[in-house]
C-alpha cells in the first residue's frame, strides 16, 4: 500500500523560502494530481496547488501564484512544494495528497509543520 | 474560482443522533468530496463523486447532491465521528475547500 512520507518540521525567517518534499513509499504516485493543502492554526483546509506527476503539469491557487513552485521527480516518486517570500501567516501544517479514485480512496502525507518566526 | 459555503459552522449533537451537513457551491461542480479531519491527523476522505463512499468508510456516512447543493449525512453518530468536516471540489482548477463544519458533542 502506497504511503506518502513528508519531510520534517521547518523553522524559517520571514522573507525566506521553504521546500517541502513528499515521497511515495511502497509505490508511485497515481495518475491523478498530487495536491498540496495547508492548514494554518485555527483555520480550515486550503488548497495551494497541484501537479500531475507523469506530465509535470501544474496548477496553482491564485492566492499563491508567484510565490509557489510545485515540482515532481518521477525517478524517485517525490513531489516538492517550494514557497518563497515567507510571511508569519504562512505558519501552518502542509500536507501532500494523491487521490486514487480507481481504488476508492486517496492518500495523504503525515503533514509538515512550517513555522515562520523572526 | 468556485466558492463552497458550508453550514452550519458548528453542529452540537449527541451520540446516536443524525448529522446533516450542507455545502453550497457558487457554480456548477463536477466532482465533490467530503473529508473528515481530526486534530493531529491527516484529513480522511469519506465521500467522493458527491455520493460514492470511499473504501473502508462505514455505511452510516452518505452523500447526496441536488444542483449546486451537496449534503453529507451521518446516521447514528458514533463517538469517533466528532470532528471537522470539509467539502472539496476537485473538478475545476483552482480546487477549493469549504470552510468546514465542526460536529461537536452536545
Amino acid at each position: 500500500q502506497v504511503q506518502l512520507v513528508q519531510s520534517g518540521t521547518e523553522m524559517k525567517k520571514p522573507g525566506s523560502s521553504v521546500k517541502v518534499s513528499c515521497k511515495a513509499s511502497g509505490g508511485t504516485f497515481s495518475s491523478y494530481a498530487v495536491s498540496w493543502v495547508r492548514q494554518a492554526p485555527g483555520q480550515g483546509l486550503e488548497w495551494m496547488g497541484g501537479i500531475i506527476s507523469m506530465v509535470g503539469s501544474t496548477s496553482y491557487a491564485p492566492k499563491f501564484q508567484g510565490r509557489i513552485t510545485i515540482t515532481a521527480d518521477e525517478s524517485t516518486s517525490t513531489a516538492y512544494m517550494e514557497l518563497s517570500s515567507l510571511r508569519f501567516e504562512d505558519t501552518a501544517v502542509y500536507y501532500c495528497a494523491n487521490p486514487r479514485w480507481d481504488h476508492r480512496t486517496d492518500v495523504w502525507g503525515q503533514g509538515t509543520t512550517v513555522i515562520v518566526s523572526s | 474560482e468556485i466558492v463552497l459555503t458550508q453550514s452550519p459552522g458548528t453542529l452540537s449533537l449527541s451520540p446516536g443522533e443524525r448529522a446533516t451537513l450542507s455545502c453550497r457551491a457558487s457554480q456548477f461542480v463536477s466532482y465533490l468530496a467530503w473529508f473528515q479531519h481530526k486534530p493531529g491527523q491527516a484529513p480522511r476522505v469519506l465521500i467522493y463523486g458527491a455520493s460514492s463512499r470511499a473504501a473502508g468508510i462505514p455505511d452510516r456516512f452518505s452523500g447526496s447532491a441536488s444542483g449546486t447543493d451537496f449534503t453529507l449525512t451521518i446516521n447514528r453518530l458514533e463517538p469517533e465521528d466528532f470532528a471537522v468536516y470539509y467539502c472539496h471540489q476537485y473538478g475545476t482548477s483552482p480546487l477549493t475547500f469549504g470552510g468546514g463544519t465542526k460536529v461537536e458533542i452536545k
